[in-house]
């Protein structure tokens, strides 16, 4: 059971560098999520989508843009690291069911470090 | 819109010595209760969950919730700890009307069990 994979794993990355993360879910669910979590400060949601193609801002949406071409893909951009972009980030996905059977999984996490 | 408070952000205890890491929340509806574990350089995993009827839930690992609507809290607690709940625990609360699957985190509570 995969359920939610992140990849990489960890990056380092100079200022102004880009890159994409890659959440990948095998449980054909309709809502993905991106957050990243720092020191102190929780989870804060990124940008979310609610199926194929669609995509909304989250609380902290400002340096990253994001794309959901596949229904189980959901990818994460960094146009020009900054140094504020340094975290861990995480992917969720939960199924369309609304109220109780709607649970996210979340994946292990991307450590990133822009120096 | 609601929110999270984890009221301690470290707690220390004794390895066999009962825990309560305390959770409310501020919320002008209904909402769904979650807990989830963060084991050391891992992705979170879900460790109970309050969606409606019985105020007391039990998760994995010997731990529980209670949810207490008067006081709108939601705290954890485990009578005998050991070594291998040193972990961070983040308590997530949910809109529970129709279509709602955002959660709304908690700074997190760090847990540290002393041998």
């Amino acid at each position: 059971n995969a359920g939610v994979t992140q990849t990489p794993k960890f990056r380092v990355l100079k200022t102004g560098q880009s890159m994409t993360l890659l959440c990948a879910q095998d449980m054909n669910h309709e809502y993905m999520y991106w957050y990243r979590q720092d020191p102190g400060m929780g989870l804060r949601l990124i940008h979310y989508s609610v199926g194929e193609g669609t995509t909304a801002k989250g609380e902290v949406p400002d340096g990253y843009n994001v794309s959901r071409l596949k229904k189980q893909n959901f990818l994460l951009g960094l146009e020009s690291a900054a140094p504020s972009q340094t975290s861990v980030y995480f992917c969720a996905s939960s199924s369309i069911a609304g109220g109780a059977k709607n649970i996210q999984y979340f994946g292990a996490g991307t450590r990133l470090s822009v120096l | 819109a609601q929110s999270v408070t984890q009221l301690d952000s470290q707690v220390p205890v004794f390895e066999e010595a009962p825990v309560e890491l305390r959770c409310n929340y501020s919320s002008s509806v209904s909402v769904y209760l979650f807990w989830y574990v963060q084991y050391p350089n891992q992705g979170l995993q879900l460790l109970l969950k309050y969606l409606s009827g019985s105020t007391l839930v039990k998760g994995i690992n010997g731990f529980e919730a209670e949810f207490n609507k008067s006081q709108t809290s939601f705290h954890l607690r485990k009578p005998s700890v050991h070594i291998s709940d040193t972990a961070e625990y983040f308590c997530a609360v949910r809109f529970s009307g129709a279509g709602s699957y955002q959660l709304t985190f908690g700074k997190g509570t760090k847990l540290s069990v002393i041998p």
